[in-house]
């Protein structure tokens, strides 16, 4: 069936570093690539989105990059802060579901 | 501002008992979702629905059933609880036929003695 595969499953950065977290899906078909950032005890909540016809997005601190042919893509967090500690879940959508990864939890040291 | 509201933060239910987890949201989408969350498994999806009595299996249907009878309000339903569904259970829901963010209410976690 679908799936996505999220790694690393962990990751420790120094504040300032950037962390970089990888995705890939198995369903052609997906045409819409969501990131979830989840904080302790809240619910996920969206991050930043790309569809299957971009091949990059920024927001601010947080970039997206998708690569069809490969069926990978990855967030990108420059200038990490403590306050980006949380467990984020990538996610790939077709037709109506989402099928989410396995989640990566980001600390950032002070 | 998007809700989805589920009925409780917080359930205990014995072995045997028919459990049922309500979520409710107030924009009028048309998809709603039921997943379970579980350390080192992520998010993985029990059952959805894309229209009023409609309904498809997810990933991990098993021993779950859902209803919606109503568009605002989708329930997940163990008919039997066991320990093993000890779990967070999250509901979300999304607009339309064209793919968007997915909002996703507080959760439930729900714990089966």
């Amino acid at each position: 069936g679908e799936n996505v595969e999220q790694h690393p499953s962990t990751l420790s950065v120094q504040e300032g570093d950037s962390a970089v977290i990888k995705c890939t899906y198995s369903d052609s078909a997906s045409n819409y690539f969501p990131w979830y950032k989840q904080e302790l005890g809240k619910r996920p909540q969206l991050i930043i989105d790309i569809r299957s016809n971009v091949g990059e997005k920024k927001d601010q601190r947080i970039a997206v990059t998708l690569n069809k042919t490969a069926k990978h893509f990855s967030l990108h967090i420059t200038e990490t802060q403590p306050e980006d500690s949380a467990v984020y879940f990538c996610a790939a959508s077709g037709a109506y579901k989402y099928i989410f990864g396995t989640g990566t939890r980001l600390k950032v040291l002070a | 501002d998007v809700k989805v509201t589920q009925s409780s933060r917080y359930l205990v239910k014995r072995t045997g008992e028919k459990v049922f987890l309500e979520c409710v949201q107030d924009m009028d989408h048309e998809n709603m979702f039921w997943y379970r969350q579980d350390p080192g498994l992520g998010l993985r999806l029990i059952y959805f629905s894309y229209d009023v009595k409609m309904k498809e299996k997810g990933d991990i249907p098993e021993g779950y059933s859902v209803s919606r009878e109503k568009k605002e309000r989708f329930s997940l339903i163990l008919e039997s609880a066991s320990t093993n569904q000890t779990s967070m259970y999250l509901c979300a829901s999304s607009f339309g036929t064209v793919n968007t963010e997915a909002f996703f209410g507080q959760g439930t976690r729900l714990t089966v003695v």
